[in-house]
């Protein structure tokens, strides 16, 4: 069965520092799809990015990265140099063979000034 | 493009009424997901919609149903609420080619069952 674990239930950092949210997941799929959503207070999923089994090559965006690795089956996530507006809940999730997603419990995240 | 819109932004019941979401797509998006978060259960997922056909469904009773129109749009109902059912309902929509495509989420519904 498919699973996503976000060990990390809540993470306080101070602005500009650097932060990395953990991502592993389970699946028995050759192929498959994992996911990052980034959840504000105002409650809106806002899509981060969609990464397939086939493409390992890290990626990054402005002050976000992300890093896949197939052998440990993690898909983390880091910040760098933090801002108060990145403050919100981290979502990982996982594709299942339906296409629907499986989520991890989210890490929430606090961006201290 | 406008993005997924959900109403009503909140809503306010009492245990044993019904209730009735709505949620518009991205233009062009065929498919259309419904989830309900929670604090204690998290993200889970209730059932999505394709050409107004229910294509997948998670582990919800029957009391959850929804629909699909022509026109994509998508509503959900919630008959004989319980106080469990106070959550926030999210909608997402995708355009479905046949992959994982990225599903589009909505300021969802907020639900409070008094």
């Amino acid at each position: 069965a498919q699973k996503v674990t976000q060990a990390q239930t809540e993470i306080s950092v101070v602005e500009k520092e650097d932060v990395t949210l953990d991502c592993v997941y389970e699946t028995r799929d050759t192929t498959y799809y994992l996911f990052w959503y980034k959840q504000p207070p105002s409650g809106e999923l806002v899509f981060l990015i969609r990464r397939n089994s086939f493409d390992e090559q890290n990626e990054i965006s402005g002050r976000y990265s992300w890093n896949f690795q197939k052998s440990t089956s993690s898909f983390n996530f880091t910040i760098t140099a933090s801002q108060v507006v990145d403050s919100a809940v981290y979502f990982c999730a996982l594709s299942d063979p339906n296409y629907q997603l499986i989520w991890g419990a989210g890490t929430k995240l606090i961006i201290k000034p | 493009k406008a993005g997924v819109t959900q109403t009503p932004r909140y809503l306010i019941k009492t245990r044993g009424q019904q209730v009735t979401l709505s949620c518009s797509p991205i233009s062009g998006h065929r498919s259309v997901s419904w989830y309900q978060q929670t604090p204690g259960q998290g993200l889970q997922f209730l059932f999505e919609y394709f050409s107004e056909t229910q294509r997948n469904k998670g582990n919800f009773p029957g009391r959850f149903s929804g629909r699909q129109f022509s026109n994509s749009r998508s509503e959900m109902n919630v008959s004989t609420l319980e106080l469990g059912d106070s959550a926030l309902y999210l909608c997402a929509s995708s355009s479905s080619t046949g992959t994982p495509e990225t599903q589009y989420f909505g300021p969802g519904t907020r639900l409070l069952v008094l």
